[in-house]
């Protein structure tokens, strides 16, 4: 099955600060999705980003199927934005994911 | 209108019990999904529902698991004799048909003793 990779596993920054969460995966894949599981444990949906470029507010992401790999930018962090991000890809017509370890990220005052 | 509800939230369970989790998916979205995800690692899928239909089982872990979803909507999760190791939490998703973003549910923290 498909294998995904996230990098790095922990962020930590300052307010304000910006940054680039990786995904690799390791076969096509014709889904791909970016979520937040905040401090509650909530998972969110960020992006459904299969192929191409998304934005909403300071968050956007890229990604470039034929080498593999996704990006999930974050601009003017806040502390809100802490918490996991996941990576979820997947080949199947239904939407199947396979989810990365995660990047534990930290925002500080 | 509201999102993906489960319930319980939390479960505790003594080992060798039987537990039952439910998922109530957002109306209209025929594909509902279940995850299992352990502690710092990331969800792991389980099973797949097409309306009423169970058209991927493959992440079961074991016979003790069950699910179904059999008017198309509510799901449930059964988990029987309950082992140490079954202890999760279980989320379940759902969205609309064919591809597209899926949306979860605050999941079932099991605990199982």
């Amino acid at each position: 099955g498909i294998q995904v990779e996230q990098s790095p596993p922990d962020l930590i920054l300052q307010e304000g600060a910006n940054s680039t969460l990786r995904c690799n995966f390791s076969d096509s894949v014709n889904n791909l999705q970016w979520f937040h599981q905040n401090p509650w444990g909530q998972l969110i949906n960020l992006f459904y980003i299969p192929s191409g470029t998304k934005q909403n507010g300071r968050l956007s992401a890229t990604t470039v199927a034929t080498e593999r790999y996704s990006l999930l930018y974050i601009s003017s962090s806040q502390t809100t934005d802490s918490g996991v991000y996941f990576c979820g890809a997947g080949g199947t017509s239904y939407g199947k994911l396979t989810f990365g370890q995660g990047t534990i990220l930290t925002v500080h005052p | 209108g509201a999102g993906v509800s489960q319930s319980p939230r939390y479960k505790v369970a003594k080992r060798g019990q039987d537990v039952a989790l439910r998922c109530d998916p957002i109306s209209g979205h025929v594909s509902l999904f279940w995850y299992q995800q352990a502690l710092g690692q990331g969800p792991e899928f389980l099973t797949y529902f097409q309306n009423e239909a169970q058209l991927d089982k493959s992440g079961l872990p074991s016979d003790r698991f069950f699910a179904e979803r059999p008017e198309g909507s509510v799901s449930t999760l059964k988990i029987q004799r309950t082992q140490q190791e079954d202890s999760a939490v279980y989320l379940c998703a759902s969205s609309p048909p064919g591809l597209a973003g899926i949306l979860f549910g605050p999941g079932t923290r099991l605990l199982v003793l």
